[in-house]
């Protein structure tokens, strides 16, 4: 079975701190994504990334930027931590192709005080 | 750009009940279309998918058809159990790199 791995459940951090959400798939896919959930709002993509060293922006990309140095890992970052960041962040990964299943980690509650 | 509406929540249902969740979608072309299903404290996972008008995809007695002339992929499932109690996800499927757009999610309380 695929697995998509968050490395943290449950994340408190201050406002104005420097954040690292990571993410490690061991099914050696091509896409990887970082999306946000929110009550009312569904997922919003934030950044995808289709290859190593590779990314594009999603629909909401202001406030993060990420980092993939190797295929198996998604890095999503938050350079200044703000409380509108307060969050539900969803990694994903998939092969190459549209019509391709995304299978999804379990998440990262994200409070930002 | 591309969108997905499905109906708000939440919707409570009896054991054994008739569901139907509503999705419509505005896209360009011809995407594919998806229901994921998120339970309680996880991720989400994939329902049924569906790539190309009139097709139906089914799993766990859940199905839905695409249909390119209404622009809609409704869930339907005869029967729910007390065990569907989730939050269900219609997303599209832009080309390219597999990048799906989600509706809003609905959440399904069922009750024995």
């Amino acid at each position: 079975d695929v697995k998509v791995t968050q490395s943290s459940r449950y994340l408190v951090k201050r406002t104005g701190e420097k954040v690292f959400l990571e993410c490690v798939q061991d099914m050696d896919h091509e896409n990887m994504f970082w999306y946000r959930q929110d009550p009312g709002l569904g997922l919003r993509l934030i950044y995808f990334s289709y290859d190593v060293k590779m990314k594009e922006k999603g629909d909401i990309p202001e406030g993060y930027s990420v980092s993939r140095e190797k295929k198996e890992r998604f890095s999503l970052i938050l350079e200044s931590a703000s409380t509108n960041q307060t969050s539900m962040y969803l990694c994903a990964s998939s092969p190459g192709g549209q019509g391709e299943k995304l299978f999804f980690g379990s998440g990262t509650q994200l409070s930002v005080l | 750009g591309d969108s997905v509406t499905q109906m708000e929540g939440p919707v409570t249902l009896s054991e054994e009940a008739f569901l139907t969740i509503n999705c419509t979608y505005t896209a360009t072309g011809y995407p594919s279309l998806f229901w994921y299903v998120q339970y309680p404290g996880e991720g989400l996972q994939l329902l049924l998918k569906a790539t190309k008008a009139d097709d139906k995809g089914s799993n766990k007695g859940f199905e839905a058809t695409y249909r390119k002339e209404t622009t809609s992929f409704h869930l339907e499932k005869g029967s729910v159990q007390v065990s569907d109690s989730a939050v269900y996800f219609c997303a599209l499927s832009e080309r390219g790199y597999n990048k799906l757009i989600f509706g809003a999610g609905t959440r399904l309380a069922v009750h024995p």
